[in-house]
């Protein structure tokens, strides 16, 4: 079975730090997606990358396609960043065949 | 917002009652998915669709099925609900070129279904 594995599965830090969550896959795969999603409410799309680094804001994606593994990283951490946050890829073979999705890590961040 | 709804949001029924649920779109993407949400599981593909009229099955399917018959609905039914079938449930949209990738997937809100 194709693995997604996120660590750490909890994550609770100081307003300000610099954070990163960290994703690792088992074999080739098309897409890497991160995701965020609060207490009570929907998925959002953060990131969506097949090769190097990608940024938004505060937030910065890498992967690395060799070491099948990819970071996700918050700089200046504030608490309304606390949510899930949720590693998915896309296997190699097409986009018809949905998204197979780590377990997510719960981040808190406190004031 | 990528024009994405389910409905109903919230639903409460009993174990043996059949239920729909509803996706629908308004961007014309291509391919739409269901999954579900559960503690300890995190969220896993039900059933897929790549067309009007052409699905598949996803890695949990069994007690699942689904339509669509047009390109802006996809529907997922319980035969026959169970007590196992009660979680968060999120349809999701793909394969529209004005996106940033074919293979970027936009989210709806989530229903929420709980079988007693």
């Amino acid at each position: 079975k194709n693995e997604v594995e996120q660590s750490p599965q909890n994550l609770t830090a100081q307003e300000g730090e610099f954070i990163t969550i960290n994703c690792s896959y088992s074999v080739g795969i098309s897409a890497l997606h991160w995701l965020q999603q609060h207490p009570g409410g929907g998925i959002v799309s953060l990131f969506m990358l097949s090769s190097g680094k990608k940024k938004h804001g505060r937030l910065i994606a890498t992967i690395n396609i060799q070491e099948k593994h990819s970071s996700l990283h918050i700089t200046a951490s504030h608490p309304r960043d606390s949510a899930v946050y949720i590693c998915a890829v896309m296997y190699s073979g097409g986009g018809a065949d949905g998204l197979t999705f780590g377990k997510g890590t719960h981040l808190i961040i406190q004031p | 917002d990528a024009g994405i709804t389910q409905s109903p949001r919230h639903k409460v029924t009993e174990t043996g009652t059949p239920v729909t649920l509803r996706c629908h779109q308004t961007e014309n993407h291509r391919y739409m998915y269901w999954y579900r949400q559960d503690p300890g599981h995190g969220l896993r593909l039900i059933h897929y669709s790549y067309g009007v009229k052409d699905t598949d099955k996803g890695e949990v399917s069994d007690g699942y099925s689904v339509s669509r018959s047009k390109t802006e609905d996809f529907l997922l039914t319980l035969e026959s609900a169970t007590s196992s079938q009660t979680s968060v449930y999120f349809c999701a949209i793909s394969g529209l070129a004005g996106g940033t990738s074919y293979n970027e997937q936009f989210f709806g809100p989530g229903t929420r279904l709980t079988v007693l």
